[in-house]
């Protein structure tokens, strides 16, 4: 497609509840981020993958939080057993070099979010 | 650490005012500078950027420079319109060896007719 794309936009989810969201990146873009927007704030790095390797998940807030990019394209941020706390808003960005790379200062392209609620 | 610090918002002009929407850093060596704008129910998209000190980014009339003395990368903008009501982010990546952006809080931007 044209630009990043995520699904679903928005989902509601009861607490304890397990959720996937979806990230298409740009067809072809070597780097892929997960941020989470708190209400009110800047994105938060959550983690990192180049191509397929997840290279930093630092920012993953807890062992509840898991990423993954098996091919290299579509990506997937899975919450397990959500809390009032993880709602937020989750945003994808591609970009189409790898991050230490010469050019690693090619913009990251975003998608329009997830809107996380946890009941 | 590295840090991104913008002046509060909302900031609320009329239209065809004079817009300045401040951004200041900490970080180690010479980070890349960014602005982004996000409109309602979107994400993010580049709106500009600086890559070494004293370098000018310009785009759709806003313009921003990086001042190293002044750890500074203010967004400014000569005479606004409604379709600039957003919200802009100062971001920062931090100098060669690592890939975490770190943005600010954001800045809401409210222009009226």
């Amino acid at each position: 497609g044209a630009g990043v794309s995520q699904s679903p936009r928005y989902k509601v989810a009861k607490r304890g509840q397990d959720v996937a969201l979806r990230c298409d990146p740009i067809s072809g873009h070597v780097s892929l981020f997960w941020y989470q927007q708190a209400l009110g704030q800047g994105p938060e790095f959550l983690t990192y993958f180049q191509n397929e390797a997840q290279l930093d998940k630092s920012g993953l807030p807890s062992d509840r939080f898991f990423a993954e990019r098996p091919e290299g394209s579509v990506s997937t941020l899975k919450i397990q057993r959500t809390q009032q706390e993880d709602s937020a808003v989750y945003l994808c960005a591609s970009s189409l070099v790898g991050a230490g790379t010469t050019n690693s200062n090619q913009p990251q392209h975003f998608g329009d979010g997830t809107r996380l609620s946890i009941l | 650490g590295n840090s991104v610090t913008q002046m509060e918002g909302p900031v609320t002009l009329s239209e065809e005012a004079f817009l300045t929407i401040n951004c200041t850093y900490t970080a180690t060596g010479y980070p890349s500078l960014f602005w982004y704008v996000q409109y309602p129910g979107e994400g993010l998209q580049l709106l500009l950027k600086a890559t070494k000190a004293d370098d000018k980014g310009s785009n759709k009339g806003f313009e921003a420079t990086y001042r190293k003395e002044t750890t500074s990368f203010h967004l400014e903008k000569g005479s606004v319109q409604v379709s600039d009501s957003a919200v802009y982010f100062c971001a920062l990546r931090p100098p060669s060896g690592t890939y975490k952006y770190i943005f600010g809080t954001g800045t809401r931007l409210k222009v009226l007719a």
